[in-house]
């Protein structure tokens, strides 16, 4: 069973922070790994799928970066919002098999 | 294109009473997903299809019944509603390693 863990469980920021988060998962099996943000009373939305080891990713103000061999991915936040506040999940896909999700890090950002 | 649709948006149920949450994707997708969301448990999924004619039990299955009815259509059925079976439920889809689109969701109550 595929086991995906998320670090830390939640965390507050002051507007301006920059912050980053932790995904690890096993490195046997990889397909691909998978960032979402989902805010609240809304679902999921992808930001990142990376697929390469030393993958990059941006998009504006948020990027993430992959290493398969060590089994690990970081999300990264510059200058972090208000409108950031949300919980990201990632998703490491192993096969032909269903996303597996971790739980979650959920992000508020204090004005 | 409309993603991923789900009817209905919110439901109340009496406990023992049935019924079946539909969801619909535009997109050609061959894996469609079926998840719950409970407070501090994250995504669990419930059952998934791989693609059409075939349906899996996911993490969570007890209580649920699927039906692929074709390409575009999975819908999931609780045969005698249970309390416990309270929740967001998300239907989702994808296509091969790309990243997955989630619907709206479905607001249960089992009172």
């Amino acid at each position: 069973i595929l086991n995906v863990e998320q670090s830390p469980q939640s965390l507050h920021v002051q507007e301006g922070d920059s912050t980053n988060f932790t995904c690890s998962f096993p490195s046997s099996n990889f397909y691909a790994l998978h960032w979402y943000r989902w805010e609240t009373a809304k679902s999921p939305e992808a930001l990142f799928v990376m697929t390469l080891n030393g993958d990059e990713k941006k998009k504006g103000r948020i990027s993430a970066t992959l290493n398969t061999k060590e089994g690990y991915s970081y999300l990264y936040i510059k200058g972090s919002q208000p409108e950031d506040s949300a919980t990201y999940l990632c998703a490491l896909l192993g096969g032909n098999t269903p996303l597996v999700f971790g739980k979650g890090t959920r992000l508020s950002v204090i004005a | 294109n409309a993603g991923v649709t789900q009817t209905p948006k919110f439901q109340v149920l009496k406990t023992g009473q049935s019924m079946t949450l539909q969801c619909a994707q535009d997109m050609n997708h061959n894996s469609m997903y079926w998840y719950r969301q409970d407070p501090g448990m994250g995504l669990r999924l419930i059952y998934y299809s791989a693609s059409e004619g075939t349906t899996d039990k996911g993490e969570v299955p007890n209580g649920y019944n699927v039906s692929r009815l074709n390409k575009r259509e999975f819908s999931l059925r609780l045969e005698s509603a249970a309390p416990s079976q309270t929740s967001v439920y998300f239907c989702a889809s994808r296509q091969g390693v790309n990243e997955q689109f989630f619907g709206p969701g479905t607001r249960l109550t089992v009172l």
